[in-house]
């Protein structure tokens, strides 16, 4: 199974931008690579998902390396309210979404 | 709202108590997942449905814990004998077939066993 791996927390100065990485060495090519976070005492959101190319969206852009080994979620202008765990998502096997313990974002003032 | 409903969102019970939690997932979606989290972990996978049919239920489970989702709606998880073990968050979402990968979560419903 792919296996991915985060830093355990980073910190940020608010405004801004973080980069959060993600290793996923043995992911194969036909799968996607999903990110979710969770705010404080709140459940898990869905963040931005990918397969070779960058995405971006509101929230978020995902940038994904070449050889797909690795990807890093790139929040442009930190806030305050970012601050959260973020879960790198390794692709469904038999359609569960595994989450690991992900990298806990703190944002500074 | 139209996102996923939890209920209760805390609960306060002693050990060898059976409780029981219910989850609304949002209404077109055909799947729906319990979680487990406890303090400074991730959500851990308990058991999801397909519409009513329960499609597969963690080892980490034990025979205590149950889940149905009778008509493909609403989803309970009961855990019978609670245990202080139990004490943590249980997290229920859900995803339509189009895009499975993409869960809405609940607010969770929060278990402490005295």
């Amino acid at each position: 199974d792919a296996k991915t791996t985060q830093p355990n927390s980073m910190e940020s100065n608010e405004e801004e931008p973080v980069h959060l990485p993600c290793n996923h060495s043995t992911i194969s090519g036909t799968d996607y690579i999903h990110w979710y976070r969770q705010l404080p005492s709140q459940g898990p959101e869905y963040v931005i998902h990918g397969l070779t190319s960058n995405v971006n969206n509101r929230m978020a852009s995902l940038a994904i390396a070449e050889d797909r080994k690795s990807s890093t979620l790139i929040l442009h202008r930190a806030t305050l309210r970012d601050a959260a765990v973020y879960y790198c998502i390794r692709p469904p096997r038999d359609d569960k979404i595994i989450f690991g313990k992900g990298t806990r974002l703190h944002i500074l003032p | 709202d139209t996102g996923v409903s939890q209920d209760p969102r805390h609960k306060i019970t002693k050990r060898g108590q059976n409780v029981t939690f219910r989850c609304d997932p949002i209404s077109e979606h055909n799947r729906l997942y319990w979680y487990r989290q406890t303090l400074g972990q991730g959500p851990e996978f308990l058991t999801y449905f397909q519409n009513e049919a329960q499609l597969e239920k963690s080892r980490l489970l034990s025979d205590r814990f149950s889940a149905e989702r009778p008509k493909g709606s609403f989803s309970t998880l009961e855990i019978q004998r609670t245990e202080q073990g139990d004490s943590a968050m249980y997290l229920c979402a859900s995803s339509s077939m189009r895009v499975v990968e993409e869960l809405f979560f609940g607010e969770g419903s929060r278990l402490t066993v005295l």
